[in-house]
């Protein structure tokens, strides 16, 4: 049973789409990270949420703590966002999903 | 520049050797990771430490080996008890355990 699920595994939009990916987790946490994989491997932190809704530019995470649920919306979507899109939640210690991979076409 | 630096890139090590990960960081951070990612899985924590001269397994401990003797470095051995250690590794640091992460660019090895 893994304790972070994402949706959907694999996502290809146009660009200028608006794209949302999703996470699930079923344990309790403290906070929720949302992290981008660039296709070289390295990873950063785009998100550390454990309430409510932060916005950092085309990028928006929401986090529903009564439902163990959060998305992450990206607006006008750029072929450079793609990327695998990891959602990791901590609680008494650190949860992964296995990630989104997004492809945006020119 | 503040950051994660690890060292090298690529690897490549004979069955039965024994081989050390470099993971240094230079952003006074206390907790350090290190990650093991395989393809189609999320990543998975070998050893975590909170602290300089303190260390804890992870999920994937077994056949791996770490030290934490200054704040700034947290190698990692792979040794030859590790069944399967062809894999991209990742170290991550964070202020205090469990906050936002900072993660090096990885390192790939191979097992010939």
């Amino acid at each position: 049973k893994n304790e972070v699920e994402q949706s959907p595994q694999n996502l290809t939009a146009q660009e200028g789409e608006f794209i949302t990916i999703n996470c699930s987790y079923s344990v309790g946490i403290s906070a929720l990270h949302w992290l981008q994989q660039h296709p070289g491997g390295g990873i950063v932190s785009l998100f550390m949420l454990s309430s409510g809704k932060k916005k950092h530019g085309r990028l928006i995470a929401t986090i529903n703590i009564q439902e163990k649920h959060s998305s992450l919306h990206i607006t006008a979507s750029h072929p450079r966002d793609s990327a695998v899109y990891i959602c990791a939640v901590a609680g008494n210690q650190f949860y992964f999903g296995t990630g989104t991979s997004l492809t945006v076409i020119p | 520049d503040g950051g994660i630096t690890q060292s090298p890139k690529y690897l490549f090590r004979k069955e039965g050797q024994n081989v050390t990960l470099s993971c240094e960081q230079n952003l006074n951070h206390d907790a350090m990771y290190w990650y093991r990612q395989d393809p189609g899985q999320g990543l998975r924590l070998i050893y975590y430490s909170q602290i300089v001269n303190d260390f804890q397994k992870g999920d994937i401990a077994e056949g791996y080996s770490v030290s934490r003797e200054k704040k700034e470095s947290f190698p990692l051995t792979v040794t030859s008890a590790q069944k399967n250690p062809t894999a991209f590794y990742l170290c991550a640091s964070s202020i205090v355990l469990y906050n936002e992460q900072f993660f090096g660019p990885g390192t790939r090895l191979t097992v010939l």
